[in-house]
């Protein structure tokens, strides 16, 4: 796997605003991506995931861009609730076959009343 | 449908031990993962187990092995026990073809002393 650096960009957000989390990825061979969620003291939480095939998808209050040009990924989160507060990692698979996820270093979303 | 079960949750073990941790996947889901989580290193590969084979390798030293059992459940073993082993091993299961989700476990959070 990657080595990811020892920095943990935050991103503070009033509660009921749009949250966008950004991230660069690495592999221009990648094809397909996740975003998880992880709340302190537990595994991470599968929220959305998109293939190189794509370059938007929606779900429930949330919407991965893809930008394949530029190696970017970014999650946007509507009406931001208190439930939010957690830090969210993008991963990359850059196998054709399997699981061998790489991941960014994260981005601490922090959801203030 | 439970999810993905890992066991122990906590485990404190000396430097120079082995230590076997075990993972449950999700019922029908045949790849199983196994990841160390790290406040300096982020969330890194380990290896990939599907059909009791292992499909891909991250780059650890070969103190750490797994392997698969024909229930999918999987173990994953660390000899020779070094302080900096301590992390969070997080086991995600998915169904094993061409870019499915993956889901994480809680975790087994390991302190070498």
């Amino acid at each position: 796997g990657e080595s990811v650096g020892l920095h943990l960009p935050t991103l503070s957000v009033q509660e009921g605003d749009n949250s966008i989390i950004n991230c660069a990825y690495s592999n221009s061979a990648s094809d397909y991506f996740i975003w998880y969620k992880q709340e302190s003291g537990k595994g991470p939480q599968f929220i959305i995931d998109i293939r190189s095939n794509m370059d938007k998808r929606q779900g429930q209050r949330v919407t991965v861009l893809l930008n394949k040009t530029v190696k970017h990924l970014s999650l946007q989160i509507a009406a931001t609730q208190p439930g939010d507060s957690a830090v969210y990692f993008c991963a990359e698979n850059p196998v054709p076959y399997g699981q061998n996820f790489v991941f960014g270093p994260g981005t601490r979303l922090s959801v203030l009343p | 449908k439970a999810g993905v079960t890992q066991t122990p949750r906590y485990l404190i073990k000396t430097r120079g031990q082995q230590v076997t941790l075990s993972c449950s996947p999700i019922s029908g889901h045949r790849s199983v993962s196994w990841y160390q989580q790290t406040p300096g290193q982020g969330l890194q590969f380990l290896f990939e187990y599907f059909s009791e084979t292992q499909r891909n390798k991250g780059n650890f030293p070969g103190r750490f092995s797994g392997r698969q059992f024909s229930n999918s459940r999987s173990e994953m073993n660390v000899s020779t026990l070094e302080l900096g082993d301590s992390a969070l091993y997080l086991c995600a299961s998915s169904r094993g073809d061409m870019n499915t989700e993956a889901f994480f476990g809680q975790g087994t959070r390991l302190t070498v002393v």
